[in-house]
């Protein structure tokens, strides 16, 4: 099993879609996660950390489910501008390794 | 200021020429870190330095050299490299190595080895 495991789409979404990721992650250990968004042949950019209480930023809302070991990340009302690679990442290795997803390709259409 | 900065943008080197990337931060962030990405792959990490001392090597190969020469630059040296090194390289800073804190990351530098 892969240490961190997303479903890599696409996703394709009407403007206005609700959109659901979710991310598996093996060690049962790992205390921090992540959400990234990265654009085509850009630099990965964070999105929201996740935290145990989950958390939300205007549209996207952030869960973390540790009995079950996947986070989750909801888009309500996307945009265009949503469309992109979305990254989880999860802390692999003590504080300073964290292991990225495959990433979730999400493209919102017209 | 929040901002990773990274030069060069593009690179292209024979397989017997040296050069160097180089990355800067100015947040005063204690841990820095180097990534690989290819086409389609999620960034994978190479190396970490951690109050400018390296903290961890990903069995990366000898033909890349990290250096660290203040809390705010990281240099990767290459020499000798290979085709299938080309890629984008990221580098990324994040606030210190007691807790896992948020990485950010600079735009990274495209390599082209011929």
């Amino acid at each position: 099993r892969k240490e961190v495991e997303q479903d890599p789409g696409p996703f394709n979404v009407p403007e206005g879609a609700t959109v659901a990721f979710n991310c598996t992650y093996s060690n049962s250990a790992s205390q921090s996660f992540f959400w990234y968004r990265q654009d085509c042949r850009k630099e990965p950019k964070l999105l929201m950390s996740v935290y145990s209480s989950g958390n939300e930023d205007g549209r996207f809302t952030a869960q973390l489910n540790r009995a079950s070991q996947y986070i989750s990340l909801l888009i309500r009302d996307s945009k265009l501008s949503d469309s992109a690679t979305y990254l989880c990442v999860v802390n692999s290795g003590g504080y300073q390794k964290v292991t990225f997803g495959t990433g979730t390709k999400l493209q919102v259409i017209p | 200021d929040t901002e990773v900065t990274q030069t060069p943008k593009h690179l292209v080197m024979g397989m017997t020429n040296k050069k160097s990337l180089k990355c800067e931060q100015h947040m005063g962030h204690r841990a820095m870190y180097w990534y690989k990405q290819k086409a389609k792959k999620p960034p994978e990490l190479m190396f970490v330095y951690s109050y400018e001392k390296l903290s961890i090597n990903e069995s990366v190969p000898s033909r890349f050299s990290p250096e660290c020469p203040n809390s705010s630059l990281l240099n990767l040296h290459l020499h000798a490299l290979q085709p299938e090194d080309s890629a984008l390289y990221l580098c990324a800073s994040s606030q210190g190595p007691s807790e896992v804190y948020e990485q950010f990351f600079g735009p990274g530098t495209r390599l082209t080895v011929l």
